[in-house]
């Protein structure tokens, strides 16, 4: 797995955009970059992934710089229901020892 | 589908005792992950299966810990003797062999107290 590193925290007013950078200058090739997010109490959810281009659905966007070294999760309209920790990662294979690190714990300030 | 289902939700056990806990990942799927979160430790995998076979527990922290998958929809991660340390939220997650690009569904997990 691709080493990744996002700050420890975050604060976002609630309804502005949330933009949440990792870091992954070793990521391969053939590596995608994933974004999780786990509210409190619940198991980690799927948000959105990508490998080379900038992706988007109906939960986030995901921007990938051209040398794929960092990415950035953006939330659109933060709301309280935002507040969570997010995981990027960026596994050899989906399938395959995926690795969690610590996250960025996300606050929705009203 | 309904997704990945975990029991129990929550239990309070005696050290000593053992712990069995049980997944039920998505139909379908043939990788079954289990992992522990602890606020010190954070979220750490334990085990991973690929069609039923144990592939890597190099995360599972002693031998009082087993996971066993006896067929592809079923599987258990068993704690005998549990201590207080084993406290944790245990999850079990479940994806499929379809690169490129798959997402790992995880259960709600079990929460575990030992006392």
């Amino acid at each position: 797995d691709a080493k990744t590193t996002q700050p420890p925290s975050m604060d976002c007013a609630e309804g502005r955009a949330a933009n949440l950078p990792c870091n992954h200058s070793t990521i391969s090739g053939n590596e995608y970059v994933y974004w999780y997010r786990q509210i409190h109490s619940q198991g980690p959810q799927y948000i959105i992934h990508g490998l080379k281009n900038n992706e988007t659905n109906e939960m986030a966007s995901l921007i990938i710089t051209e040398d794929r070294k960092s990415s950035t999760l953006i939330l659109p309209h933060a709301t309280l229901r935002d507040t969570a920790v997010y995981y990027c990662i960026a596994p050899k294979t989906s399938y395959d020892k995926v690795i969690f690190g610590p996250g960025t714990s996300l606050s929705v300030i009203p | 589908d309904a997704g990945v289902i975990q029991s129990p939700r929550h239990e309070v056990t005696e050290m000593g005792q053992e712990v069995t806990l049980r997944c039920k990942p998505i139909s379908g799927h043939d990788y079954l992950f289990w992992y522990r979160q602890t606020m010190m430790r954070g979220l750490e995998l334990l085990i991973y299966f690929n069609n039923n076979v144990p592939i890597d527990d190099s995360g599972m922290p002693e031998d009082r810990f087993s996971a066993k998958m006896p067929n592809a929809s079923f599987s258990t991660l068993k704690i005998q003797p549990s201590e207080p340390r084993d406290s944790a939220v245990y999850f079990c997650a479940s994806t499929w062999d379809r690169p490129p690009g798959n997402t790992i569904y995880f259960g709600e997990g079990s929460w575990l107290t030992v006392v």
